[in-house]
């Protein structure tokens, strides 16, 4: 059974400061692991998805990464900003979609 | 924890015909459901936004006659794909909020394959 999980669950940052946000899941037999935002009272914006045939993703500041053999993702937030607050989920795409725990993120300028 | 039910997980149906997808929050209410779609190889991305007791709000380029919602209770949203082709083929799957700490969950997804 998949299970995906989701380090920190909640992160405090500085504005400005670069910071990693982790994803692990049990099993590698996925279609795709796509990472998400969600903000309060909202539903959630893609933010990056990466094939299960590529390494990694770029979007703006965000970079996504995935190592399928040791069921790790990491999605990498440069030079954050408040606007970033929000809560990050991660999802892999087997025969279902499996959400990850999420990480609450908050930058204070 | 709060657990969210989507019914059913598959359906194959021929052109022209309508689909129901049920999502139910089992052990909670939900004032507020989503739904989304996810076509292959890309993103899982928003249809529209359910509340209850009232008119869904949907995202720029979905065909609100086409994707009928209905949130008649605070335990049930409703998502009718009316007149399905083979392009409406996805994956759909609904997710609820919790009120009480904004965490959203989800049902587990419907695949719809159009033939």
């Amino acid at each position: 059974k998949q299970e995906v999980t989701q380090i920190p669950a909640a992160l405090s940052v500085p504005e400005g400061e670069n910071l990693v946000l982790n994803c692990s899941f049990t099993d590698s037999a996925i279609y795709n692991l796509q990472w998400f935002r969600q903000d309060p009272g909202k539903g959630l914006t893609s933010l990056l998805l990466i094939q299960s045939s590529q390494r990694e993703q770029t979007s703006g500041r965000l970079n996504a990464s995935l190592d399928k053999s040791s069921g790790r993702s990491t999605l990498y937030i440069a030079a954050s900003q408040p606007g970033d607050s929000a809560t990050y989920l991660c999802a892999v795409h087997d025969d279902k979609l499996i959400f990850g725990t999420g990480t609450r993120l908050q930058v204070f300028p | 924890g709060a657990v969210v039910s989507q019914h059913p997980s598959r359906v194959i149906c021929k052109s022209g015909t309508s689909v129901k997808i049920e999502c139910r929050s089992l052990d909670f209410q939900a004032t507020t459901m989503f739904w989304y779609r996810q076509f292959p190889k890309q993103s899982l991305m928003l249809m529209a936004t359910s509340n209850e007791g009232s008119k869904a709000t949907y995202e720029q380029g979905v065909e609100k006659d086409k994707f009928l919602i209905n949130h008649a209770s605070l335990t049930l949203s409703t998502l009718t794909v009316t007149s399905a082709h083979p392009e409406d083929s996805s994956f759909y799957i609904c997710s609820a909020i919790l009120a009480t700490n904004e965490k959203l969950f989800f049902g587990s997804g419907t695949q719809l394959s159009v033939l």
